[in-house]
């Protein structure tokens, strides 16, 4: 069985400031996909970024990027740059060629001025 | 990006009654899925449908849940009878195809069962 973990429950940053969000997954599929999204304060959850497990270049879409480690079974994402509207809850989630995504608890960016 | 609606954003019901929840996935995608969030547990997945069937579903996915998109209008998670404990927030998603592609999600139904 798949399984997602998000140990960092909160995060609060300056805005313009870096941030880094970790995440480590658990599979016994050779081929499965990353997905980092989030959900803002109305609720709404929107599809940020991915990497397939296959590809070594780690994805990068706008200010956000991440950093997968293979060997470690660990996707970060990684915000430059951050805004105050960045301020949400982000979630990773995996799947393989089953169609239900795995998620992760989620970790609350706070982005302060 | 690509919208999902969901309809109603909210609904009480008793105990014992049956609740229909309302998805209008992205136009030209064909996988639906619907999700359930207990506050402050992870999103966990129910269900995904595709070409007018369940393609695969979880432990959650109880006998007294049901799906169908009759006629490609909405799709819909029926809940007959509700319990306590279906009280959550379901979301609804939907994908281009299957397998890797991303899937973009609706903005939930809080569903309260009293």
């Amino acid at each position: 069985a798949q399984k997602v973990t998000q140990t960092q429950t909160s995060i609060s940053v300056m805005e313009k400031t870096t941030v880094t969000m970790d995440c480590v997954y658990e599979t016994q599929d050779s081929s499965y996909f990353l997905f980092w999204y989030k959900q803002t304060a109305s609720g709404e959850i929107v599809f940020l970024i991915r990497q397939d497990s296959y590809k070594k270049e780690n994805a990068t879409v706008g200010h956000y990027s991440l950093n997968f480690q293979k060997p470690k079974s660990s996707i970060g994402l990684i915000i430059t740059a951050t805004q105050i509207e960045d301020s949400a809850v982000y979630f990773c989630a995996m799947k393989d060629y089953a169609q239900g995504l795995t998620f992760g608890l989620g970790t609350r960016v706070s982005v302060f001025p | 990006g690509p919208k999902v609606l969901q309809i109603p954003s909210h609904q009480i019901i008793d105990m014992g009654q049956m609740v229909t929840l309302n998805c209008d996935p992205v136009s030209n995608h064909l996988y639906f899925y619907w999700y359930k969030q207990i506050l402050g547990q992870q999103m966990e997945f129910l269900v995904n449908f595709y070409n007018g069937k369940v393609m695969e579903k979880s432990k959650l996915f109880k006998d007294q849940f049901s799906v169908e998109r009759p006629d490609g209008s909405y799709f819909t998670l029926k809940i007959q009878p509700t319990a306590l404990e279906d009280s959550a927030v379901y979301f609804c998603a939907s994908s281009l195809t299957g397998g890797a592609y991303e899937q973009y999600f609706g903005p939930g139904t809080r569903l309260t069962v009293l």
